[in-house]
C-alpha cells in the first residue's frame, strides 16, 4: 500500500466554484503534513501546512482528519490562476529520521 | 537570491554519454534531496543526504551516483545514459530531517529537464 494516495484528477471546474481534494495517508504515526502546488513546468512550492485544528489562508482552508487518516485542501471561489497540479505531502518518522512521502498530486483547471 | 539552484536548466544529450547535474542551496539546511519526474508527473524520490551523508538510497540503477562534498552541495552523476532517464531532475532541501516539528522549510530547485537522445 501507497504511503500517500491522491486522486489524480482532472478536476476541471468552472470560475467561481468551491473544490475539495482528499489525500489519504497509511501510517497513523504520521505527525507533520503540507500541501504543495506544481504549476506546469516549475517546481512545486509549499501552499500552506495543514494543522490539527485545520487552518484557513485566503480562499484555501485545509483539514486533517486523525482518525481516518487523510488531510484535505478546499479552495473556494476559484480563479483561472489555481489552475495547477496539488501535491500533499505527509511526514513520517522513521530510524533515519523524517520521511518525507509526496502525493502523486490533483491536476486542477478552472475554467473561464 | 537563489535558495536552492541546480545547474543546468535543460540538458540533451545522447544514449550512453554520461552527465552531471549540480545543486547548491543557501538556506543553512542539513539535508539535501533528488527526486525524478516523469512523463507521468510523479515525484519519486532518488536520494537524500543528511549532512553529507547518504540517508535514502531509492532502487535506483547504479549508474546514478550522488555526491555530497558538503552540506550546502549535492550533485547527480549519471553514466551511460539512457531514453529513459528522460525526465525532470529536481534537487530538494530542508531542515535537517532529525528534527521534529512543522517547520521544515522544505524547498525545491526549478529543475533540471534532461533528455536523452
Amino acid at each position: 500500500r501507497k504511503e500517500v494516495e491522491q486522486d489524480p484528477g482532472p478536476f476541471n471546474v468552472p470560475e467561481g466554484a468551491t473544490v475539495a481534494f482528499n489525500c489519504t495517508y497509511s501510517n497513523s504515526a504520521s505527525q507533520s503534513f503540507f500541501w504543495y502546488r506544481q504549476d506546469c513546468r516549475k517546481e512545486p512550492k509549499l501552499l500552506m501546512s495543514v494543522y490539527s485544528s485545520g487552518n484557513e489562508d485566503g480562499r484555501f482552508t485545509a483539514q486533517l482528519n486523525r482518525a481516518s487518516q487523510y488531510i484535505s485542501l478546499l479552495i473556494r471561489d476559484s480563479k483561472l490562476s489555481d489552475s495547477a497540479t496539488y501535491l500533499c505531502v505527509v511526514i513520517t518518522w522513521s530510524n533515519t529520521g523524517n520521511q518525507f512521502y509526496f502525493g502523486t498530486g490533483t491536476s486542477l483547471t478552472v475554467i473561464p | 537570491d537563489t535558495a536552492v539552484s541546480q545547474t543546468p536548466k535543460y540538458l540533451v544529450t545522447q544514449m550512453g554519454n554520461d552527465k552531471s547535474i549540480k545543486c547548491e542551496q543557501n538556506l543553512g539546511h542539513d539535508t539535501m534531496y533528488w527526486y525524478k519526474q516523469d512523463s507521468k508527473k510523479f515525484l519519486k524520490i532518488m536520494f537524500s543526504y543528511n549532512n553529507k551523508e547518504l540517508i535514502i538510497n531509492e532502487t535506483v540503477p547504479n549508474r546514478f551516483s550522488p555526491k555530497s562534498p558538503d552540506k550546502a552541495h549535492l550533485n547527480l552523476h549519471i553514466n551511460s545514459l539512457e531514453l529513459g532517464d528522460s525526465a525532470v531532475y529536481f534537487c530538494a532541501s530542508s531542515q535537517s530531517v532529525r528534527r521534529i516539528g512543522n517547520r521544515y522549510g522544505y524547498t525545491f530547485g526549478s529543475g533540471t529537464r534532461l533528455t536523452v537522445v
